[in-house]
């Protein structure tokens, strides 16, 4: 059974037109990230919600903006798109406690495509 | 500083062989965390095993198995009979004792294994 889904699993948008990508999760995990993932390259995490707090990394661009309105769904919104935002989008969780037992469990992610 | 380092970028095999990915870390926790997971071509990342700093014990499941050797700071992966199925990237990872949200990704092994 899926524990995290990403919605949709590919998605085209054209350049400058505003998109959402959804991530949801029955795993009742306290923490959310949001990864982009470029060719051959490792995943950057952009930021992530610790229950309602939103942490963003220092270099993520002002264009990637995220929503949490309850524990189980996370949107990923990228305001403009450009040609350089193409990439695969990873939802991640983990269960927000104690740090020995931290683990990301990663859903299948959404690749984006900017025309 | 956190960093982790996958020098192979691409490993090529044949089925039934056995392959080793190596891992090298940095950090000056004295607590933190290691991780693998695999990548196959549909893009979900899949864990596979958590290793805390202080249980250097090497493990074993199935096919798979870590070495895990605080002195040169690795955390190296191998798979013994190697399958077709296991053709994907490999990603290991690292995350401190104290930001238990930030991952730091090495840049990944992509696995080719040919019947």
């Amino acid at each position: 059974d899926a524990m995290v889904i990403q919605n949709p699993r590919y998605q085209v948008t054209q350049f400058g037109k505003p998109v959402t990508l959804s991530c949801s999760q029955t795993l009742n995990h306290n923490v959310m990230y949001w990864y982009q993932q470029k060719s051959s390259q490792a995943p950057k995490l952009l930021f992530h919600y610790y229950d309602k707090d939103f942490n963003n990394e220092a270099d993520t661009p002002d264009n990637f903006q995220s929503r949490r309105p309850n524990t189980s769904f996370c949107f990923l919104d990228i305001r403009s798109p450009g040609l350089g935002d193409a990439a695969m989008y990873l939802c991640a969780t983990s269960r927000g406690g104690t740090v020995s037992q931290e683990t990301q469990y990663f859903g299948p992610g959404t690749r984006l495509l900017v025309l | 500083a956190q960093k982790v380092t996958q020098a192979q970028t691409e490993i090529s095999v044949v089925e039934k062989e056995d392959v080793t990915l190596d891992c090298v870390y940095e950090t000056r926790d004295t607590t933190y965390y290691l991780f693998w997971y695999k990548q196959p071509p549909s893009g979900e990342l899949v864990f596979l095993i958590r290793r805390n700093s202080f249980d250097e014990q090497n493990e074993i499941s199935g096919r798979y198995s870590w070495n895990f050797q605080k002195s040169t700071s690795s955390f190296n992966f191998t798979i013994t009979a190697s399958q077709v199925v296991d053709s994907a990237v490999y990603f290991c990872a690292l995350m401190g004792g104290y930001n238990f949200n930030k991952f730091y990704f090495g840049s990944g092994t992509k696995l080719n294994v040919k019947p």
